[in-house]
């Protein structure tokens, strides 16, 4: 079946460690996003990206860093400069980012910082 | 911040239809409706989406006014699993999608 996995579901990192989240999609997708979730609020955008080896800001994109060198990848990196970083993070993709053009989202990494 | 508004919660009986709210007041000639579902600690899951005219699939349907500023997700026979928060969202997609706070809606037997 298509779809989005994020992996691991789980992760525990200590303060001043940079952690990566994997994010890869069989769904053929030219677009792919990250978002941040903390409890009980909405999603915010960190970043995305419409086609490989290009990306963008979302609206707080400060402490984080991406990469999209294959397709079906979207690696965030969670960085020491992010003030925060304990949070529930989701990957999405989209068949592009115009308009039409439904996310689907995978079932999200719980980063712990301690 | 989010460009809808949404009720923070609501209630619905077993078996009934469930009518949730959103507003749109800013919306712009082409940019969509879109509608999650979020079920805890879950990624969203997509619902439906509508520009102008009203949809329906096989999970709910979509009814957006005349004017576009405001639209009802209709579950038309709520279960137990349709519990969950539901996301009303009016931007273009992709394009710094803004989910709010969503409704939380609660199925009680």
């Amino acid at each position: 079946d298509g779809g989005i996995t994020q992996s691991p579901k789980y992760l525990f990192r200590k303060e001043g460690q940079n952690v990566t989240l994997s994010c890869e999609q069989n769904l053929n997708h030219d677009a792919m996003y990250w978002y941040r979730q903390d409890p009980g609020q909405g999603l915010r955008l960190i970043y995305y990206s419409q086609i490989v080896n290009d990306f963008q800001k979302g609206d707080i994109a400060e402490g984080y860093s991406v990469s999209r060198e294959k397709k079906e990848s979207f690696p965030l990196t969670v960085t020491s400069a992010q003030k925060n970083p304990t949070a529930f993070y989701l990957c999405a993709s989209s068949m592009s980012t115009g308009e039409n053009s439904p996310l689907h989202f995978g079932n999200g990494t719980r980063l712990t910082v301690t | 911040d989010a460009k809808t508004t949404q009720p923070p919660s609501m209630d619905c009986a077993e078996g009934r239809a469930a009518n949730l709210p959103c507003n749109h007041s800013t919306i712009s000639g082409n940019e969509y409706v879109y509608w999650y579902r979020q079920i805890h600690s879950q990624g969203p899951q997509y619902i439906i989406h509508g520009l102008k005219n009203n949809e329906t699939n096989e999970m709910a349907s979509l009814i957006i006014t005349e004017d576009r500023k405001s639209s009802t997700l209709i579950l038309p026979h709520a279960t137990l699993r349709d519990t969950a928060v539901y996301y009303c969202i009016d931007e273009a997609a992709g394009n710094k999608l803004t989910f709010g706070g969503g409704t939380r809606v609660l199925v009680k037997p």
